[in-house]
C-alpha cells in the first residue's frame, strides 16, 4: 500500500500565487488532516476531515482551504501565498479519533 | 494554553545503552499520549499509544510510560541501534468531542557505534 501520498514535494511560489497542494490516501480512512510544521515548533493543525462531505478549521486555518469530495483526497489551496506560509506540510490519515496518524512524506513551501 | 515540553538538546548515547526521553505537560490531562518518530525529510511516524489509565505500554524494544501525578511520559529505547537516530515527537491527545492532538517540538537522539 502507498498509504498517504503528498505531491508536490518542493515547491516555490510568488507571493500573491495560489496552488493547491495534493493528498491522497489508499487505506480508506475516515479521518484526514493537514498540519504545517515551523522550525522550533510542533506541528499545528489546519484543517480536518473526519469523512467526505465534511471538513472543519484547525488551529491555523486562515490563508487556507479544503474540500474533501471523496474518501481518498483531501487537497489544500493556498489562495494568495504570504511568506507567513512558508512551512512544510504534512497530510495525514487515521481509521478512527484514537488512533495514530499516517503522514504523507510532506510539501517544503516556500514563498518569496 | 495546552503545550508538551520535550528536551530540545539532542541525546547522544553509544550503542547498545538504553535511551530515555521526557515529555512532560502541565495545565490539563490528555486522555492518551502518542509517539512518533521523525527522520529529516519525512513525515512523522507512529509508534505507540498509551492511555491515561495505562501505566505502561510496550512493543519489542520500545517502552512507554504515562505517569499522571508527575504529569510526564518516558520513552525508552532499549539495546538501541544507529538506525534508532532520529527525532522523537511526543504528542497529546485532548478528549474535546474530536480529539485535539498537542505536539511537542521532538527530541533528537543520536546512538553512536
Amino acid at each position: 500500500n502507498a498509504g498517504v501520498t503528498q505531491t508536490p514535494k518542493f515547491r516555490i511560489l510568488k507571493i500573491g500565487q495560489s496552488m493547491t497542494l495534493q493528498c491522497a490516501q489508499d487505506m480508506n480512512h475516515n479521518y484526514m488532516y493537514w498540519y504545517r510544521q515551523d522550525p522550533g515548533m510542533g506541528l499545528k493543525l489546519i484543517y480536518y476531515s473526519v469523512g467526505a462531505g465534511i471538513t472543519d478549521k484547525g488551529e491555523v486555518p486562515n490563508g487556507y482551504n479544503v474540500s474533501r469530495s471523496t474518501t481518498e483526497d483531501f487537497p489544500l489551496r493556498l489562495e494568495l501565498a504570504a511568506p507567513s506560509q512558508t512551512s512544510v506540510y504534512f497530510c495525514a490519515s487515521s481509521y478512527g479519533v484514537e488512533e495514530g496518524y499516517t503522514f504523507g512524506s510532506g510539501t517544503r513551501l516556500t514563498v518569496v | 494554553s495546552q503545550k508538551i515540553e520535550q528536551n530540545s538538546e539532542a541525546l547522544n548515547i553509544q550503542e547498545g545503552k538504553t535511551a530515555t526521553l521526557t515529555c512532560n505537560y502541565t495545565n490539563y490531562s490528555p486522555a492518551y499520549l502518542q509517539w512518533y518518530r521523525q527522520d529529516p525529510g519525512r513525515g512523522p511516524v507512529f509508534l505507540l499509544l498509551i492511555r491515561e489509565n495505562e501505566k505502561e505500554k510496550r512493543k519489542e524494544r520500545l517502552k512507554v510510560t504515562f505517569d499522571t501525578t508527575l504529569k510526564q511520559s518516558l520513552f525508552h529505547i532499549t539495546a538501541s541501534q544507529p538506525a534508532d537516530s532520529a527525532t522523537y515527537l511526543c504528542v497529546a491527545a485532548m478528549n474535546t468531542g474530536f480529539q485535539k492532538l498537542v505536539f511537542g517540538t521532538g527530541t533528537r537522539l543520536l546512538v553512536s557505534p
